[in-house]
């Protein structure tokens, strides 16, 4: 009964190789987001999407794309891979409530390698 | 100035102790405020949210907000080895009720 998962959930690739990482939700949300969370362990927002909709999109190189099929998945794709992008990426899901911000429930997290 | 500051801590109180946990934020028209939970190797879950000024009780857990000076904390009763993780604190940047801007965490260890 996982509310939000993530594939996979360990990635060991080398520089310039392109990966993806898959979020799913199962909470009926209809806003999904991915963070990245770095070895300091600050947990930074990269983008979100409502409806399939893209509404965030934060300073992020555009070798980060999101792609979100429909509302319950939303994946990452990520070309050129750097060492500055080895970190846990985390997505994570919630219910839009106009005027209020809603909680947001988080997958398991992916943790990047870059050797 | 950082949106979101929390000390950083770490934090260690014994086991049965009240562990007080700060965080400010800069933007004075924020209305929701979270506290997350993250042990290690894991993903954040949300303890308490709060919206209005004042205290807000959850078990052993206490969230409290004071607009005025822009502070939000986190008070755990009782403390127990089982709480000890990093607690994350997050409010909606200026601007945007639909994300989350979190402070860099506070690590808390409880001993026995």
């Amino acid at each position: 009964d996982t509310a939000v998962s993530q594939t996979p959930k360990y990635l060991v690739t080398q520089m310039g190789n392109d990966k993806s990482i898959k979020c799913e939700q199962n909470l009926g949300h209809d806003t999904m987001y991915w963070y990245k969370q770095d070895s300091k362990k600050f947990l930074k927002i990269m983008f979100s999407y409502n409806n399939k909709e893209l509404i965030i999109n934060e300073t992020v190189p555009n070798r980060f794309s999101p792609k979100s099929p429909d509302k319950a998945h939303l994946n990452l794709h990520i070309n050129s891979l750097e060492l500055g992008d080895s970190a846990v990426y985390f997505c994570a899901s919630s219910q839009w409530d106009r005027g209020r911000t809603d909680t947001q429930y988080f997958g398991p997290g992916t943790r990047l390698t870059v050797l | 100035q950082k949106e979101v500051e929390q000390n950083s801590g770490p934090l260690s109180v014994p086991e049965g102790a009240i562990a007080s946990l700060n965080c400010t934020y800069s933007d004075r028209v924020s209305q929701s405020f979270f506290w997350y939970r993250q042990y290690s190797g894991k993903s954040p879950e949300l303890i308490m949210s709060i919206y209005s000024n004042g205290d807000k009780e959850d078990g052993r857990f206490t969230a409290q907000l004071n607009k005025a000076s822009q502070y939000v904390s986190l008070l755990i009763r009782d403390s127990q080895p089982s709480d000890s993780a990093t607690y994350l604190c997050a409010v909606p940047p200026s601007g945007s009720a639909r994300q989350l801007t979190f402070g860099s965490g506070t690590q808390l260890t409880v001993l026995p």
